[in-house]
């Protein structure tokens, strides 16, 4: 598997103040994901990076921006937190170039905006 | 666009029962297939695929899923539940267009084995 990890895994924030969250691999993988999960909605795509400095918005990305400066850092930035975002949002990575498309997941991080 | 549907939000069993966690996909063209599990307050591992070949694919754990290209779907079967089965269900497609490499997938199906 890959070794993805995502800091914080918790965070407790304010309406209105900015967060980033972050998300770090190891295995050279070319495609980087941002979904959140939500009760009775699933995984929704966020935003991706197809590679360094290349990304993409996902089906929900109003309110997000992302950032990709390396290979293996993709964060996710909420310039100004709102009680919606409250979420468990999960990074994940392919290898890309013609594999099988197989998902690598993160531990999440469970935000709260109050 | 890819779409994914779950037919059912929660399923409950009795430990030992089999179960059938269904998945429809809404294109025909050539896909990937997948489903994954989570566990409680963790991410998603994948469970099985399919890429190619056999239609019928296993896991280590006694799961099974058949590609049925025909009918567009991709059910996860067990003959027989265990406590530790307890968990959520994720079935997701590939999504080929654009050249983009990304998946879609269900809102999930909540397995809860009860004793």
């Amino acid at each position: 598997d890959a070794g993805i990890t995502q800091s914080p895994r918790h965070k407790v924030t304010e309406t209105g103040t900015p967060v980033t969250l972050r998300c770090h691999q190891t295995e050279n993988h070319r495609y980087m994901y941002w979904y959140r999960q939500d009760p009775g909605h699933g995984l929704r795509l966020i935003h991706y990076s197809y590679g360094v400095k290349d990304t993409d918005k996902g089906e929900v990305s109003d309110g997000y921006s992302v950032s990709r400066s390396k290979t293996e850092d993709f964060l996710l930035t909420l310039e100004s937190a709102t009680s919606s975002q409250t979420s468990v949002y999960f990074c994940a990575t392919t290898l890309g170039s013609g594999g099988s498309y197989e998902q690598y997941f993160g531990p999440g991080t469970r935000l709260t905006v109050t | 666009a890819q779409s994914v549907t779950q037919l059912d939000s929660q399923v409950p069993v009795f430990e030992e029962a089999p179960v059938e966690l269904r998945c429809n996909y809404s294109s025909s063209v050539s896909v990937y297939l997948f489903w994954y599990v989570q566990y409680p307050n963790q991410g998603l591992q994948l469970l099985l695929k399919y890429l190619s070949g056999s239609t019928l694919v296993e896991s280590i754990n006694g799961f099974e899923a058949e590609f049925n290209k025909s009918q567009t779907s991709f059910h996860l079967r067990k003959p027989s539940v265990h406590i530790s089965d307890t968990a959520e269900y994720f079935c997701a497609v590939s999504d080929r267009q654009g050249g983009s490499e990304k998946l879609v997938f269900g809102k999930g199906t909540k397995l809860t084995v009860n004793p």
